[in-house]
Protein backbone atom coordinates (compact mmCIF):
# COMPACT_ATOMS: atom_id res chain seq x y z
CA UNK A 1 0.00 0.00 0.00
CA UNK A 2 1.46 3.76 -1.09
CA UNK A 3 2.42 6.11 2.00
CA UNK A 4 2.65 9.54 1.46
CA UNK A 5 4.46 11.56 3.83
CA UNK A 6 5.22 15.09 4.02
CA UNK A 7 7.60 16.73 6.60
CA UNK A 8 7.51 18.96 8.53
CA UNK A 9 4.01 19.33 9.45
CA UNK A 10 3.89 22.81 10.43
CA UNK A 11 6.43 25.14 9.50
CA UNK A 12 6.40 28.88 10.82
CA UNK A 13 9.17 31.27 8.87
CA UNK A 14 9.97 34.82 8.50
CA UNK A 15 9.14 36.83 5.38
CA UNK A 16 12.65 36.76 3.04
CA UNK A 17 13.52 33.27 4.22
CA UNK A 18 14.00 30.09 2.52
CA UNK A 19 13.01 26.72 3.16
CA UNK A 20 11.53 23.43 1.83
CA UNK A 21 8.99 21.14 2.31
CA UNK A 22 9.89 17.46 1.72
CA UNK A 23 7.39 14.49 0.46
CA UNK A 24 8.74 11.01 0.47
CA UNK A 25 6.52 8.07 -0.71
CA UNK A 26 7.03 4.28 -0.76
CA UNK A 27 6.37 2.61 -3.89
CA UNK A 28 7.23 3.67 -7.51
CA UNK A 29 5.28 6.34 -9.40
CA UNK A 30 5.44 7.89 -12.79
CA UNK A 31 3.55 11.35 -11.20
CA UNK A 32 3.52 13.63 -8.26
CA UNK A 33 1.45 16.90 -7.56
CA UNK A 34 1.46 19.89 -5.11
CA UNK A 35 -1.64 21.67 -4.25
CA UNK A 36 -2.14 24.61 -2.26
CA UNK A 37 -5.29 25.13 -0.55
CA UNK A 38 -5.80 28.46 1.54
CA UNK A 39 -7.58 28.03 4.76
CA UNK A 40 -11.19 26.71 4.45
CA UNK A 41 -10.73 26.84 0.57
CA UNK A 42 -10.53 24.16 -1.97
CA UNK A 43 -7.54 22.50 -3.90
CA UNK A 44 -5.50 24.51 -6.47
CA UNK A 45 -2.97 22.51 -8.37
CA UNK A 46 0.10 23.85 -8.53
CA UNK A 47 2.85 21.30 -10.36
CA UNK A 48 2.45 18.23 -11.92
CA UNK A 49 6.04 16.28 -12.16
CA UNK A 50 6.33 13.30 -14.67
CA UNK A 51 9.89 11.80 -14.39
CA UNK A 52 13.21 11.50 -12.71
CA UNK A 53 15.02 15.00 -12.19
CA UNK A 54 11.86 17.46 -13.22
CA UNK A 55 11.72 20.35 -11.83
CA UNK A 56 8.93 23.26 -12.16
CA UNK A 57 8.90 26.82 -11.02
CA UNK A 58 6.27 29.23 -10.49
CA UNK A 59 7.33 32.45 -8.71
CA UNK A 60 8.82 31.52 -5.68
CA UNK A 61 8.21 27.90 -5.32
CA UNK A 62 10.04 25.38 -7.41
CA UNK A 63 8.84 21.55 -6.82
CA UNK A 64 11.45 18.74 -7.73
CA UNK A 65 11.49 15.49 -7.96
CA UNK A 66 13.79 11.67 -7.81
CA UNK A 67 11.85 9.15 -8.27
CA UNK A 68 14.95 6.42 -7.64
CA UNK A 69 14.52 8.18 -3.94
CA UNK A 70 11.29 8.51 -3.73
CA UNK A 71 11.66 12.32 -2.68
CA UNK A 72 9.76 15.20 -3.82
CA UNK A 73 10.47 18.80 -2.60
CA UNK A 74 8.56 22.14 -2.40
CA UNK A 75 11.26 24.77 -2.20
CA UNK A 76 10.59 28.39 -0.96
CA UNK A 77 12.43 31.07 -1.97
CA UNK A 78 11.97 34.14 0.07
CA UNK A 79 8.72 33.79 1.52
CA UNK A 80 5.92 36.32 1.41
CA UNK A 81 2.64 36.39 3.60
CA UNK A 82 0.92 35.29 0.56
CA UNK A 83 2.15 32.22 0.65
CA UNK A 84 0.77 31.28 3.78
CA UNK A 85 -1.14 28.26 3.07
CA UNK A 86 -1.43 24.59 3.38
CA UNK A 87 0.63 22.32 1.02
CA UNK A 88 0.08 18.84 -0.39
CA UNK A 89 1.96 16.42 -1.93
CA UNK A 90 -0.17 13.76 -4.02
CA UNK A 91 1.30 10.32 -5.94
CA UNK A 92 -0.67 8.76 -8.61
CA UNK A 93 -1.07 4.69 -7.53
CA UNK A 94 -2.67 2.92 -10.36
CA UNK A 95 -6.04 4.08 -9.91
CA UNK A 96 -5.75 6.42 -7.17
CA UNK A 97 -4.61 10.08 -5.79
CA UNK A 98 -3.12 9.27 -2.18
CA UNK A 99 -2.35 12.77 -0.71
CA UNK A 100 -0.11 13.13 2.00
CA UNK A 101 -0.75 14.58 5.24
CA UNK A 102 0.26 18.28 4.41
CA UNK A 103 2.54 21.09 5.92
CA UNK A 104 0.74 24.40 7.23
CA UNK A 105 3.42 27.19 5.96
CA UNK A 106 2.74 30.24 8.06
CA UNK A 107 4.84 33.55 7.02
CA UNK A 108 4.85 36.10 9.26
CA UNK A 109 6.44 39.61 8.88
CA UNK B 1 -17.57 27.92 -16.84
CA UNK B 2 -18.45 27.37 -13.33
CA UNK B 3 -15.66 24.10 -12.93
CA UNK B 4 -16.49 21.80 -10.07
CA UNK B 5 -19.61 22.80 -7.89
CA UNK B 6 -20.70 21.40 -4.33
CA UNK B 7 -24.37 21.62 -2.61
CA UNK B 8 -24.61 22.43 -0.10
CA UNK B 9 -21.82 24.01 1.29
CA UNK B 10 -22.63 23.37 5.21
CA UNK B 11 -25.19 20.77 6.80
CA UNK B 12 -25.75 19.33 10.00
CA UNK B 13 -27.10 16.36 10.57
CA UNK B 14 -28.03 14.20 13.88
CA UNK B 15 -26.63 10.29 14.07
CA UNK B 16 -28.85 8.10 11.97
CA UNK B 17 -30.20 10.59 9.36
CA UNK B 18 -29.45 10.63 5.70
CA UNK B 19 -28.17 13.04 3.24
CA UNK B 20 -26.98 13.49 -0.55
CA UNK B 21 -24.09 15.55 -1.40
CA UNK B 22 -24.56 16.52 -4.84
CA UNK B 23 -21.28 17.29 -7.33
CA UNK B 24 -21.45 18.73 -11.04
CA UNK B 25 -19.05 19.61 -13.20
CA UNK B 26 -19.06 21.66 -16.95
CA UNK B 27 -16.02 20.62 -17.76
CA UNK B 28 -17.30 17.31 -19.62
CA UNK B 29 -14.62 14.97 -17.82
CA UNK B 30 -14.66 11.38 -17.64
CA UNK B 31 -13.69 10.60 -13.60
CA UNK B 32 -14.98 11.96 -10.73
CA UNK B 33 -13.66 11.67 -7.20
CA UNK B 34 -15.34 12.04 -3.92
CA UNK B 35 -12.74 12.53 -1.07
CA UNK B 36 -13.18 13.43 2.76
CA UNK B 37 -10.58 15.98 4.60
CA UNK B 38 -10.15 15.07 8.20
CA UNK B 39 -7.34 16.99 10.37
CA UNK B 40 -3.85 16.04 10.20
CA UNK B 41 -4.96 13.39 7.65
CA UNK B 42 -4.70 14.60 4.33
CA UNK B 43 -7.52 13.76 2.13
CA UNK B 44 -8.82 10.43 1.63
CA UNK B 45 -10.66 8.39 -1.87
CA UNK B 46 -14.08 7.65 -0.96
CA UNK B 47 -15.49 6.62 -4.09
CA UNK B 48 -15.06 7.22 -7.70
CA UNK B 49 -16.02 7.28 -11.32
CA UNK B 50 -14.55 6.17 -14.20
CA UNK B 51 -17.67 7.59 -16.45
CA UNK B 52 -21.74 7.95 -16.59
CA UNK B 53 -22.98 4.89 -14.92
CA UNK B 54 -20.05 3.37 -13.15
CA UNK B 55 -18.94 3.92 -9.69
CA UNK B 56 -15.70 2.49 -8.06
CA UNK B 57 -14.38 2.05 -3.80
CA UNK B 58 -11.63 4.35 -2.65
CA UNK B 59 -9.90 3.99 0.55
CA UNK B 60 -12.54 4.59 3.00
CA UNK B 61 -15.84 3.53 1.23
CA UNK B 62 -17.97 2.00 4.45
CA UNK B 63 -20.99 3.97 5.45
CA UNK B 64 -21.49 5.91 1.62
CA UNK B 65 -22.80 5.16 -1.60
CA UNK B 66 -22.40 7.25 -4.83
CA UNK B 67 -24.13 7.37 -8.10
CA UNK B 68 -23.30 9.05 -11.96
CA UNK B 69 -26.49 8.56 -13.49
CA UNK B 70 -25.06 11.66 -15.76
CA UNK B 71 -21.87 12.61 -16.98
CA UNK B 72 -21.66 15.98 -14.82
CA UNK B 73 -23.45 15.25 -12.00
CA UNK B 74 -21.31 12.36 -9.03
CA UNK B 75 -23.69 11.90 -6.01
CA UNK B 76 -22.71 10.80 -2.62
CA UNK B 77 -24.67 9.54 -0.12
CA UNK B 78 -24.88 9.03 3.72
CA UNK B 79 -27.89 6.28 4.28
CA UNK B 80 -27.12 6.51 8.33
CA UNK B 81 -24.51 9.66 9.26
CA UNK B 82 -22.41 8.76 12.31
CA UNK B 83 -20.37 11.07 14.43
CA UNK B 84 -17.48 9.65 12.32
CA UNK B 85 -18.45 11.00 9.33
CA UNK B 86 -18.05 14.60 10.64
CA UNK B 87 -15.66 15.80 7.96
CA UNK B 88 -15.33 18.29 4.62
CA UNK B 89 -16.46 16.36 1.79
CA UNK B 90 -14.83 17.25 -1.42
CA UNK B 91 -15.58 16.29 -5.02
CA UNK B 92 -13.04 16.75 -8.45
CA UNK B 93 -13.16 15.78 -11.73
CA UNK B 94 -10.89 14.96 -14.43
CA UNK B 95 -10.53 14.61 -17.94
CA UNK B 96 -9.91 11.26 -19.42
CA UNK B 97 -7.98 9.17 -16.46
CA UNK B 98 -6.45 9.35 -12.44
CA UNK B 99 -2.86 10.45 -14.18
CA UNK B 100 -4.54 13.73 -15.07
CA UNK B 101 -4.97 16.71 -12.82
CA UNK B 102 -7.46 16.66 -10.66
CA UNK B 103 -9.77 19.93 -10.37
CA UNK B 104 -11.34 20.48 -6.47
CA UNK B 105 -14.75 21.93 -5.35
CA UNK B 106 -15.22 24.02 -3.14
CA UNK B 107 -16.03 21.23 -0.17
CA UNK B 108 -18.79 20.30 1.93
CA UNK B 109 -18.73 20.71 5.75
CA UNK B 110 -20.56 18.09 7.36
CA UNK B 111 -21.76 18.06 11.51
CA UNK B 112 -22.79 15.02 12.12
CA UNK B 113 -24.43 15.13 16.18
Amino acid sequence: ELKVEQNPLFLSMQEGKNYTIYCNYSTTSDRLYWYRQDPGKSLESLFVLLSNGAVKQEGRLMASLDTKARLSTLHITAAVHDLSATYFCAVVNTDKLIFGTGTRLQVFP
Amino acid sequence: NAGVTQTPKFRVLKTGQSMTLLCAQDMNHEYMYWYRQDPGMGLRLIHYSVGEGTTAKGEVPDGYNVSRLKKQNFLLGLESAAPSQTSVYFCASSELAVQETQYFGPGTRLLVL
